[in-house]
């Protein structure tokens, strides 16, 4: 089973500030790595797939990049609506598995 | 826009059975490949199962085989997760999501809300 280790678990963060977040797997994944948001009593929504692949409708602040083991989610310029639980996803092997998350509050 | 929507979670017994459901709309539902996972409360998503477009293959996260088992009517835009021998780890919210890719699990692009599953005696 492929393990992905996310750091922080947690950071609170002032609007405008660049925000990095990252996930270690624990054997290469390629660019089989997606990053999620998930927002309190909601479902979790994707906003990047293939480690730097942009979604549509997603906001442009949001961006991704990595190959291989280390991969890195950055939020250029935070805003109050990006508060949120990000997680990263590996579809490399089965089972797919989820990092642990990084709970982003805003202050 | 994909819309998902599960139903059927409730409270159980350990021991008991439940059948959830996830109604798809607003895309091909028999060209694509759906997976559910589950969330328990205040934790990470973990993932459960997938079954090809067509049903022909399906995984399974290795503590829920022999216990659960994913199936889907394409006919009625349907997907299922039969959940037997239910224990109190599987307490959690589940949720359907689709693959982009019909064939092998790829990325999970849209989600449905949820049902919650409480095993609880």
């Amino acid at each position: 089973e492929i393990v992905l280790s996310q750091s922080p678990d947690f950071q609170s963060v002032t609007p405008k500030e660049k925000v990095t977040i990252t996930c270690r797997a624990s054997q290469s994944i390629d660019n089989l790595l997606h990053w999620y948001q998930q927002k309190p009593d909601q479902s979790p929504e994707l906003i990047i797939k293939f480690a730097s692949r942009s979604i549509s409708g997603v906001p442009s602040r949001f961006s991704g990049s990595g190959s291989g083991t280390d991969f890195t989610l950055t939020i250029n310029s935070l805003e109050a609506e990006d508060a949120a639980t990000y997680y990263c996803l590996q579809s490399s092997s089965l089972p797919l598995t989820f990092g642990q998350g990084t709970k982003l509050e805003i202050k | 826009q994909a819309q998902l929507v599960e139903s059927g979670g409730g409270l159980v017994q350990p021991g008991g059975s439940l059948r959830l459901s996830c109604s798809a709309s607003g895309f091909s539902f028999s060209l694509y490949g759906m997976h559910w996972v589950r969330q328990a409360p205040g934790k990470g998503p973990e993932w459960v199962a997938f079954i090809r477009f067509d049903g022909s293959t399906k995984y399974y996260l290795e503590s829920v085989k022999g216990r659960f088992s994913i199936s889907r009517d394409n006919s009625k835009n349907t997907l299922f997760l039969q959940m037997n021998s239910l224990r109190l780890e599987d307490t959690a919210f589940y949720f359907c999501a689709k693959d982009e890719s019909p064939r092998a699990y790829s990325v999970l692009d849209q989600w449905g809300r949820g049902t919650l599953v409480t095993v609880s005696s």
